[in-house]
């Protein structure tokens, strides 16, 4: 099964700033797809932003932007201008373009933004 | 994207009992899937919910503990049976929609608490 890996559990930002959360991936396949989720404490997952792999332009949403580096299987994403709600936790996610319909999700990062 | 709605939002169980949550979609969708979140963890899938046919079901969950059914193209549900404490957790329904670029949508999330 593919993997993804968050490695940081918990992040703040200044309001106002710019945060990255990091998320690796672990596949032997050319051709996927990438997202985040955020996730309030209201529970309902919210896409984000989503990458397919074989767009080399990396995806942008409004103050969202993701850095994808297929060779090192790295989709960090980066939130400019940080509002208070952004306060969520944020889900990596990983989805085979060709095998199985599963997605995998990474362990999360606690995003607290600071007033 | 879909608007998917799911009930109950939030419940207390009592231990040995049963639970059956429901997940309707605005819209024929191609896949939809259940998964659970125990608290402050990452997403792990129960099983995806076969139109017309059983449910296929991931390692470490049965159809016995967790009865999924899926009518048709827009609702399924989800039984929890016999619940324990372990059991408590959020159960999200989640669907790719026709023509939504793989992308995967979430409902609002069941709370669970079993005491």
């Amino acid at each position: 099964a593919q993997t993804v890996t968050q490695s940081q559990p918990e992040m703040s930002v200044q309001e106002a700033e710019t945060v990255t959360l990091s998320c690796t991936y672990d596949t032997s396949e050319s051709d996927y797809y990438l997202f985040w989720y955020k996730q309030p404490p209201s529970r309902q997952m919210i896409l984000v932003i989503r990458q397919e792999a074989y767009k080399q332009q990396n995806a942008t949403e409004n103050r969202f932007s993701v850095n994808f580096q297929k060779a090192a299987k790295s989709f960090s994403l980066k939130i400019s201008d940080s509002q208070l709600g952004d306060a969520a936790m944020y889900f990596c996610a990983y989805r085979s373009a060709n095998t199985g319909n599963q997605f995998y999700f990474g362990t999360g990062t606690s995003l607290t933004v600071i007033p | 994207s879909a608007v998917i709605s799911q009930k109950p939002s939030r419940d207390i169980c009592q231990r040995g009992t049963s639970l059956t949550i429901q997940c309707q979609v605005d819209s024929q969708v191609t896949m939809m899937f259940w998964y659970r979140q125990q608290p402050g963890q990452s997403l792990t899938l129960i099983a995806t919910a076969n139109q017309g046919s059983e449910a296929t079901y991931e390692s470490g969950f049965v159809i016995d503990k967790f009865p999924i059914s899926r009518p048709n193209l827009t609702f399924s549900t989800l039984t929890v049976s016999n619940m324990s404490p372990e059991d408590s957790s959020i159960y999200l329904c989640s669907v790719v929609p026709r023509l939504s670029g793989n992308t995967i949508y979430f409902g609002e999330g069941s709370w669970l608490t079993v005491v």
